[in-house]
């Protein structure tokens, strides 16, 4: 069975400043791993993925991230916030031999001060 | 249609009612997901269905909760005799042929209060 760990329950930062999203995840087998954002009542949106190759993976909105295998994580990043990011960031993970359902975690707020 | 459309976006209703939750996919995707997203959580599996079948129903929480899909579309969840301890935000989602890493697309859920 594979799990999903977001330690940050909620994380604010200042308009502009770099940020850090972390996921850690456990799993026996190969994963694929996601990023999904929640806007206030809107759905969740896919911000970004990693299923094979390079380890670092480039999203929408400049955000992007890197898998480690060693460490089991799949933290989220982005050099310089704004306003509008602001919002529910959710780190996913599936098997990659069946995707056919995502394991999420608990969600990190991302809270963004002007 | 553009995305997924999920009605009622609210649905409040009593204690023992029984109530229907509809998710219209995007056309021509043929894996539609049901997820249960309680309050402070994040999603959770309920439903997976690969046209107008249930290819995996582990995530229903018990035998109240049943979901259709009979024309390989539109897909109706529905919940018997509702418990406050329903009370969530429903998420429907789509993708083409199943996931297999595509990344759903989300609906913007129903949220249901059970009063």
């Amino acid at each position: 069975a594979q799990s999903v760990t977001q330690l940050d329950s909620q994380v604010p930062v200042f308009e502009e400043a770099p940020v850090e999203l972390r996921c850690n995840y456990s799993s026996s087998v190969s994963v694929y791993l996601f990023w999904y954002v929640q806007y206030p009542n809107q759905g969740l949106q896919l911000l970004l993925k990693y299923l094979s190759g390079s380890t670092l993976v480039k999203g929408i909105n400049g955000f992007e991230a890197e898998f480690n295998k060693s460490q089991t994580s799949f933290h989220l990043r982005k050099p310089s916030v704004h306003i509008s990011d602001t919002a529910e960031y959710f780190c996913a993970v599936s098997p990659s031999y069946n995707t056919d359902k995502l394991i999420f975690g608990t969600g990190t707020r991302l809270q963004v001060f002007p | 249609g553009a995305g997924v459309s999920q009605t009622p976006s609210n649905k409040v209703t009593e204690k023992g009612k029984y109530v229907e939750l509809r998710c219209d996919p995007i056309s021509g995707h043929t894996a539609l997901y049901w997820y249960r997203q309680s309050l402070g959580q994040g999603p959770e599996f309920l439903i997976y269905f690969q046209g107008t079948g249930a290819a995996d129903d582990s995530g229903l929480p018990n035998d109240r909760f049943f979901a259709v899909r009979p024309e390989g579309s539109v897909s109706t969840l529905k919940i018997q005799r509702t418990e406050r301890g329903d009370s969530a935000v429903y998420l429907c989602a789509s993708s083409p042929q199943g996931d297999r890493g595509y990344g759903y697309t989300f609906g913007s859920g129903t949220r249901l209060t059970v009063v």
